[in-house]
């Protein structure tokens, strides 16, 4: 079983509607959360970061962490097609050399 | 400033033959990492390394070898293709072991035949 667990999508909304994506991970020790966005055929760049829970807020892009429930989101607020993206959620730790656990990806379509 | 670049984009490998990626990065990052990627399965680290002429297997390392002898490239080896080793495979880097973001390169996607 993967140590973060992401449903892959494909999920289509209109534009103008609120994206809400979410992961669930296993171990309790990861620290940090991120979200990555992947356009197709590019590398992922970082779109948002959180350490331990709470949320944080970012233009149209808010991340939610609820280490309680081992629970990340992602809630995305006036859609737009140039979101149409894949979003990978990732976790780490501060003692983990950098490396990351990340889930399988979801595919947001977002149609005009 | 070029970021990461991964050198080639494309490649077709037969069963058996063997092949570099080329990772630079112009950042002058300690952390470089190599992914792939595969439908369902997510970015899985290969091998990483923490400094020049340091390096370190990571979630699925067999079949690969790495090698980081300057600092700024990081040189991911397959000896013997097999039709497993299809994938995307990705270069990422990262300035330090507290930095939480990764940048990633471009991607090369490979199909063993």
């Amino acid at each position: 079983q993967k140590e973060v667990e992401q449903d892959p999508g494909p999920l289509s909304v209109p534009e103008g509607a609120i994206v809400s994506l979410n992961c669930t991970y296993s171990n309790s020790a990861f620290q940090y959360f991120m979200w990555y966005r992947q356009y197709s055929r590019k590398g992922p760049e970082l779109l948002m970061y959180t350490y331990s829970s709470g949320n944080k807020e970012d233009g149209r892009f808010t991340a939610q962490v609820d280490k309680s429930s081992k629970y990340i989101s992602l809630f995305i607020r006036d859609s737009q097609p140039s979101d149409s993206a894949t979003y990978l959620c990732a976790t780490g730790t501060t003692d983990s050399w950098g490396k990351l656990q990340f889930g399988a990806g979801t595919q947001v379509v977002v149609t005009p | 400033n070029a970021g990461v670049t991964q050198t080639p984009k494309f490649r077709v490998l037969k069963t058996g033959q063997s092949m570099t990626l080329l990772c630079a990065q112009d950042m002058n990052h300690e952390y470089m990492y190599w992914y792939r990627q595969d439908p369902g399965m997510g970015l899985r680290l290969i091998h990483y390394s923490v400094g020049e002429g340091t390096t370190a297997k990571g979630e699925v390392p067999d079949g690969y070898n790495v090698s980081r002898l300057k600092k700024q490239n990081f040189l991911l080896g397959l000896e013997s293709a097999a039709p497993s080793q299809t994938s995307v495979y990705f270069c990422a880097s990262s300035p330090d072991r507290t930095s939480y973001e990764q940048y990633f390169g471009p991607g090369t996607r490979l199909t063993v035949t």
